[in-house]
């Protein structure tokens, strides 16, 4: 049963960063890309970023380039989005999803809520 | 690539039928997912290649379409079905959703 566990969440002040992690279980978790996206509660969907399986390339939306980074340890089995800069807008819940180049992100984990404020 | 969701909220009897549209900005060929997402849940995979269900997706759900104009189609509205559905593009980067749409079952 594949398994998707983020963490790293939390409150942070703005300009701050924050790296979230997404702990990977039941594929092999190398041969996937692996996708963050993003919630504000209450609103829709948006895609966050993206990275191939072997670590590149790298993918990122315009609300975030050049803020956030998408990266991943294929040996521990772990995804991570490092965070700086952070802004009031990037409040959300935060989920990590198995998948996103040739198939769509599925499934999803549970999501890990951040919030930025002072 | 901008998708666009019609309508944006939908409100149908039990056991009727419920009609989903999504307009892409440029043709994203067949590569065009659904998700329905219950409030407080993580997204669930519907549909992908526009027309294919997921793993354990009752058969009630459908998509289909292609190029810019996709359609999901919920035969007999469940009790269940109440939530909000999304559509979602992979054809190119960045990838991008719908605004959804929401459905509430009467």
């Amino acid at each position: 049963e594949v398994q998707l566990l983020e963490s790293g969440g939390g409150l942070v002040q703005p300009g701050g960063s924050l790296r979230l992690s997404c702990a990977a279980s039941g594929f092999t978790f190398s041969n996937y890309a692996m996708t963050w996206v993003r919630q504000v509660p209450g609103k829709g969907l948006e895609w966050v970023s993206g990275i191939f399986g072997g670590g590149g390339p790298t993918f990122h939306a315009d609300s975030v380039k050049g803020r956030f980074t998408i990266s991943r340890d294929n040996l521990k089995n772990i995804l991570y989005l490092q965070m700086t800069s952070l802004r009031v807008e990037d409040t959300a819940i935060y989920y990590c999803g198995k998948g996103g180049d040739r198939q769509p992100g599925d499934p999803w984990g549970q999501g890990i809520q951040v919030i930025v404020s002072s | 690539i901008v998708l666009t969701q019609s309508p944006a909220t939908l409100s149908v009897s039990p056991g009727e039928r419920a009609t989903l549209s999504c307009r892409a900005s440029q043709s994203v060929s067949d590569n065009l997912a659904w998700y329905q997402q219950k409030l407080g849940q993580a997204p669930r995979l519907l549909i992908y290649s526009a027309s294919t269900r997921a793993t354990d997706i009752p058969a009630r759900f459908s998509g289909s379409g292609s190029g810019t104009e996709f359609t999901l189609t919920i035969s007999s509205l469940q009790s269940e079905d109440s939530a909000t559905y999304y559509c979602h593009q992979y054809n190119d980067w960045p990838r991008t959703f719908g605004q959804g749409t929401q459905v509430e079952v009467k």
